[in-house]
């Protein structure tokens, strides 16, 4: 069964922080894993998605990697600003319609 | 952009009323999903659609129905709310194309519901 870990679960840094979220999976057969944020009481948002054939991906100062053998993936935040504060969560989809999420890590970057 | 969403964003009702929450995305997703969750917890999956006439329930039980009579529009409905179903309720969308961004879910902004 798949299982998915987060760690840190909670994290607080002061600004200008580059700073590393660890997602571990148990099972290596996935489709592809995918990073969100979410922001209280809202929905989640998209950050990066890194399909199961691909190492890597990045946007701004994102950049997610993929270890399917080791069952890891890390989100890597450059540059952390308080507006980054929120919570991460990564997904892998373990089916055709399976998704399977993490707990999450909660950030908050000090001004 | 994801174009997906939710109505109504905040719901605040009293015990025995009947409620639809909606759900639309313009993107042409086949499998569209409804997930619960409570502040500061995990997300649940109760429902989700493969396409048009087809809904599954999903890991955990729940009293409301789908229903799934347009590719784009995905609505939850619970007959008659109790003080048990206040929650945030997330609706979320994915397809296959492009290639490239097969199987990337797209979540609406959510419906928070309490009930009296």
């Amino acid at each position: 069964k798949q299982e998915v870990t987060q760690i840190p679960a909670a994290l607080s840094v002061p600004e200008g922080e580059n700073l590393v979220l660890n997602c571990s999976f148990t099972d290596s057969a996935i489709y592809n894993l995918q990073w969100f944020r979410q922001d209280p009481g809202k929905g989640l948002t998209s950050l990066l998605l890194i399909q199961s054939s691909q190492r890597e991906q990045t946007s701004g100062r994102l950049n997610a990697s993929l270890d399917k053998s080791s069952g890891r993936s890390t989100l890597y935040i450059a540059a952390s600003q308080p507006g980054d504060s929120a919570t991460y969560l990564c997904a892998v989809r373990a089916g055709t319609y399976k998704y399977i999420f993490g707990t999450g890590t909660r950030l908050k970057v000090l001004a | 952009e994801a174009d997906i969403y939710q109505t109504p964003r905040y719901l605040v009702i009293g015990t025995g009323k009947k409620i639809t929450l909606e759900c639309s995305q313009t993107m042409g997703h086949d499998k569209m999903y409804w997930y619960q969750q409570d502040p500061g917890m995990e997300l649940h999956l109760i429902h989700y659609s493969y396409g048009v006439n087809s809904t599954e329930k999903g890991d955990l039980s729940s009293e409301s129905t789908v229903s799934r009579i347009r590719t784009e529009h995905f609505p939850l409905t619970l007959e008659s709310a109790r003080p048990s179903h206040t929650s945030q309720y997330l609706c979320a969308s994915t397809g296959e194309n492009p290639v490239r961004n097969a199987g990337e879910l797209f979540f609406g902004e959510g419906s928070r519901l309490t009930v009296l």
